[in-house]
C-alpha cells in the first residue's frame, strides 16, 4: 500500500530557532502534498498545499514566511517553521494525494513539535 | 464556506454493540467524503471514501452512507471491538482540489 513518512516523529526547540520537517512518499510519487495542524483534542487545519516543482498555496490566515514549504520532488515535501515560537507548538500532519480509480490521501504518522 | 461537525464528540460503548457516527457537511456540493481514524498522537489511517455519485461504501465491519440532499454522512461499525477504540474524523473533500474540510472528530471507547 501506499507509505508517506515524517521525519522528524517529535522535536523539541528552542523559541527562535528554525525547524524542519520532512514529508516523503515511499513508494509512489506524489504530485501533490498537504500540510495540517492539528492541536489538542482539535480536528486537522489544511494549512497549505504544495506542489512539486511550483510555490506552495497557502490557506487564509496563513502566514507563507513563518511557514516555509519546499516540494522539491515528486516524493518530498518539507515544511520549515522559521523564528518558531510556544504557540507554534502543535502536532503537524502531512498528506500525499494520490489519483488513481479514487483520489485519495495518505497521510503521514505526523511530526510533534514543542517550542520552548 | 464548507463547515463540517461530527455528532457526539465523544462515546462509549460495550464490545459488540453496533454503532453509528454522524458527520454533516453545509455545502452539498462536495467532490468526495472519506472516513479516517486516528490513534492517540499517531496520523490518518484512510477508512472509506464515498464518491459524490455514491450512496455508501463497505469495508468488512465497516459501512459509510452519503445523502448529500441532507449534508450528512453516517458511519455504521458493526459489533464493536475494542480495537476499534479511536479517534474517527469525516473529511469533505473540497472540488477537485484534494483540499479536506474536517470535521472535530468522534472519540470513540469500546469498553471489553
Amino acid at each position: 500500500g501506499a507509505v508517506v513518512s515524517q521525519h522528524p516523529s517529535w522535536v523539541i526547540c528552542k523559541s527562535g530557532t528554525s525547524v524542519k520537517i520532512e514529508c516523503r512518499s515511499l513508494d509512489f510519487q506524489a504530485t501533490t502534498m498537504f500540510w495540517y495542524r492539528q492541536f489538542p483534542k482539535q480536528s486537522l487545519m489544511l494549512m497549505a498545499t504544495s506542489n512539486e516543482g511550483s510555490k506552495a498555496t497557502y490557506e487564509q490566515g496563513v502566514e507563507k514566511d513563518k511557514f516555509l514549504i519546499n516540494h522539491a520532488s515528486l516524493t518530498l515535501s518539507t515544511l520549515t517553521v522559521t523564528s518558531a515560537h510556544p504557540e507554534d507548538s502543535s502536532f503537524y500532519i502531512c498528506s500525499a494525494r494520490v489519483r488513481r480509480v479514487t483520489d485519495t490521501q495518505y497521510f503521514g504518522p505526523g511530526t510533534r513539535l514543542t517550542v520552548l | 464556506k464548507q463547515e463540517v461537525t461530527q455528532i457526539p464528540a465523544a462515546l462509549s460503548v460495550p464490545e459488540g454493540e453496533n454503532l453509528v457516527l454522524n458527520c454533516s457537511f453545509t455545502d452539498s456540493a462536495i467532490y468526495n467524503l472519506q472516513w479516517f481514524r486516528q490513534d492517540p498522537g499517531k496520523g490518518l489511517t484512510s477508512l472509506l471514501l464515498i464518491q459524490s455519485s455514491q450512496r455508501e461504501q463497505t469495508s468488512g465491519r465497516l459501512n459509510a452512507s452519503l445523502d448529500k440532499s441532507s449534508g450528512r454522512s453516517t458511519l455504521y461499525i458493526a459489533a464493536s471491538q475494542p480495537g476499534d477504540s479511536a479517534t474517527y474524523l469525516c473529511a469533505a473533500q473540497r472540488g477537485n482540489t484534494g483540499k479536506l474540510i474536517f470535521g472535530q472528530g468522534t472519540t470513540l471507547q469500546v469498553k471489553p
